[in-house]
């Protein structure tokens, strides 16, 4: 069975300060993982995802995100938060068929 | 515009009228979603449909049914609701299988009284 956990509901950053997103998973095959960003009142958008060709993947908008299997881990960082960064950041995996698992979320709030 | 539509985007209801809510992509995607949204649970997989008239369920699927007879359309309908029912509806589809990215509708907004 797969899951995923997103470590803190909500994270709280100053403008310009390093994002970082937390999300651990569990996956009996190698997974496929993605981040999407929920703006209020909208349906989720792809940030990026991760499908085995580089452990190492970029997104829009200067997110990026790591696989690490030895941690089973696929943080998401930007180096310098945005006011328009201010959102739900939700993680999920799938095992390559046609069920996903979404993570809980983050709220993520930037301060100026 | 490519695009996922969904309607209504606000319903309020009365347990155990049955209402149906729609839900079209105009991206000829094979694949389609229903997931539901409730605080501090994230969304949950309603139901699935890999192609016309194949459907599955997903993690949550008690009280829902879905159909897919034409491929752009996959609407959900609750035949009896009850206030458990009370959440944020997403529809979703993508191209093919499980690396393919979902594309999201805006979301209905669901209360059951």
């Amino acid at each position: 069975a797969q899951s995923v956990t997103q470590l803190g509901s909500h994270v709280s950053v100053s403008e310009g300060a390093l994002v970082l997103l937390r999300c651990n998973y569990s996956s009996s095959v190698p997974p496929y993982l993605f981040w999407y960003v929920q703006y209020p009142n909208q349906g989720l958008q792809l940030l990026l995802k991760y499908t085995s060709a580089a452990t190492l993947v970029k997104g829009i908008n200067g997110f990026e995100a790591e696989f690490k299997k030895s941690e089973t881990s696929f943080h998401l960082t930007k180096p310098s938060a945005h006011m328009s960064d201010a959102a739900e950041y939700f993680c999920a995996v799938s095992d390559g068929t046609y069920k996903y698992i979404f993570g809980t979320g983050t709220r993520l709030k930037v301060l100026a | 515009e490519a695009q996922v539509t969904q309607n209504p985007r606000y319903l309020i209801t009365v347990t155990g009228k049955k209402l149906t809510v729609t839900c079209s992509q105009n991206m000829n995607h094979e694949y389609m979603s229903w997931y539901r949204q409730d605080p501090g649970l994230g969304l949950r997989q309603i139901y699935y449909s890999m192609n016309v008239e194949v459907t599955d369920k997903g993690d949550v699927p008690e009280g829902y049914k879905v159909s897919r007879k034409e491929k752009r359309n996959f609407p959900l309908i609750l035949e009896s609701p009850s206030p458990n029912q009370t959440s944020l509806y997403f529809c979703a589809s993508s191209r093919g299988t499980g690396f393919d990215t979902q594309y999201f509708g805006p979301g209905t907004r669901l209360t059951v009284l």
